[in-house]
């Protein structure tokens, strides 16, 4: 069976300091990969997914990127985090090409940004 | 475009009572919907789904029809549990060439016993 892990759960960094958040899909190959942020009570934002690796887009310019250097793993990095950055990021994946197919989802990071 | 609208939360309820989550929808085409749930502290689980007009999506007891004509997706369940308190998320993907799916806002449930 397919399962997705995500690391760390809770991270508290200072402003302007590096972020490097991890995913990694097992069982499956080929995935579509995706990361969303979610504010504290506030729905899910859309920042980068991934249908291939080494192809990323970007939905919401800002101060993050994301990097999928092999065919189940999935970064999110930011080179000086914001304050803006704080929230809990979520990555997910489904099967490519499948439309009905539901997206699967990480546990969560917990990032607070001090 | 693509936009999924969703009941405005919070919503409170005792428990047994009968819920209604209201979803409706915006897409070209024939988009799959789907509900997902999240409780505190976790990402989001798959609740239910369904993939063409009059589909019923269930389980754990909630429901939910697609409602082409409506262009609506609600989430019901007849007597709900403190346990089923938790955030609810509709969404839709259109089924053509996008990678992507689109979410509704969230409806936070509260069960009182």
């Amino acid at each position: 069976s397919q399962t997705i892990h995500q690391w760390p759960a809770t991270l508290v960094q200072p402003v302007g300091s590096p972020l490097s958040l991890e995913c990694t899909v097992e069982g499956t190959s080929n995935p579509n990969l995706y990361w969303y942020r979610q504010a504290a009570g506030r729905g899910l934002q859309l920042l980068f997914y991934s249908v291939g690796i080494g192809q990323i887009s970007s939905e919401v310019p800002q101060n993050l990127s994301a990097s999928r250097p092999q065919d189940r793993q999935f970064i999110l990095s930011s080179k000086k985090l914001l304050l803006s950055d704080s929230g809990f990021y979520l990555c997910a994946w489904r099967n490519y090409g499948a439309g009905n197919s539901p997206l699967h989802f990480g546990n969560g990071t917990r990032l607070t940004v001090t | 475009g693509n936009s999924v609208t969703q009941m405005e939360g919070p919503v409170t309820l005792s428990e047994e009572a009968f819920l209604t989550i209201n979803c409706t929808y915006t897409a070209t085409g024939y988009p799959s919907l789907f509900w997902y749930v999240q409780y505190p502290g976790e990402g989001l689980q798959l609740l239910l789904k369904a993939t063409k007009a009059d589909d019923k999506g269930s389980n754990k007891g909630f429901e939910a029809t697609y409602r082409k004509e409506t262009t609506s997706f609600h989430l019901e369940k007849g007597s709900v549990q403190v346990s089923d308190s938790a955030v609810y998320f509709c969404a839709l993907n259109p089924n053509f060439g996008n990678e992507k799916l689109t979410f509704g806002t969230g409806t936070r449930l509260t069960i009182i016993p």
